[in-house]
């Protein structure tokens, strides 16, 4: 499965809310509860990837609530609602439906 | 806390073979399954392999099937890579990352990760 992301680059202002779009090259299927297995991870600058938000839209563990996660079939959805100075980074989209597990490209968060 | 430190990494020409070290603490290691990410230089990262906590299943990225494998020694809260024939596109900075769970349902924490470089 590809993942695909957009835009590959956006600057945002502090305070300002931000959306970073991922789309799946087949539907990902839900599970008979209903879950999705698409997760958002951040790349802080000369950092390790960190888990954001899991099966679509749970928050990990310390995640501010400003950050939230959406979507279904093909397209996915990642909001900050009001963007802090910390947030920048690279964002990943990533499939866990089936394997091999599959990232998005990534979408790079900066500051104006 | 739980701590994941790779070690390993270095300079090795194409075809050569590699094996890579990642060890847990500050959890029970035995208990949840043990990922493999890699990202190459200026790229996003790239799943790589997954053992499940008793090491009894194991699933790959198709560009790795065949020349890597994965293993761990639950004993020594210990996780390898195994990597044979390498070639110029493996090079990377190569993460662990521990699961939620028990075998494989989200990579929770991950390591800083070991750099390998192949190149002649």
């Amino acid at each position: 499965i590809v993942m695909t992301q957009t835009p590959p680059s956006l600057p945002v202002t502090p305070g300002e809310p931000a959306s970073i779009s991922c789309r799946s090259s087949r539907t990902l299927l839900e599970t008979d509860d209903g879950e999705i297995f698409l997760d958002w991870y951040l790349q802080k600058p000369g950092q390790s990837p960190q888990l954001l938000i899991y099966t679509l839209s749970y928050r990990a563990s310390g995640v501010p609530d400003r950050f939230s996660g959406s979507g279904s079939g093909t397209d996915f959805t990642l909001k900050i609602s009001r963007v802090a100075a910390e947030d920048v980074g690279l964002y990943y989209c990533m499939q866990r439906v089936e394997f091999p597990w599959t990232f998005g490209q990534g979408t790079k968060v900066e500051i104006k | 806390q739980v701590l994941l430190v790779e070690s390993g990494g270095g300079v090795v020409q194409p075809g050569r073979s590699l094996t890579l070290s990642c060890a847990g603490s500050g959890y029970s290691f035995s208990s949840y399954g043990m990922h493999w990410v890699r990202q190459a230089p200026g790229k996003g990262p790239e799943w790589v392999a997954v053992t499940w906590y008793d090491g009894s299943n194991e699933q790959y990225a198709d560009s790795v099937k065949g020349r890597f494998f994965i293993s761990r020694d639950n004993y020594n809260n210990k996780l390898f890579l195994q990597m044979n024939s390498l070639r110029a596109e493996d090079t990377a900075l190569y993460y662990c990352a521990r699961d939620s769970g028990y075998r494989a349902f989200r990579m929770e924490v991950w390591g800083q990760g070991t750099t390998v470089t192949v190149s002649s």
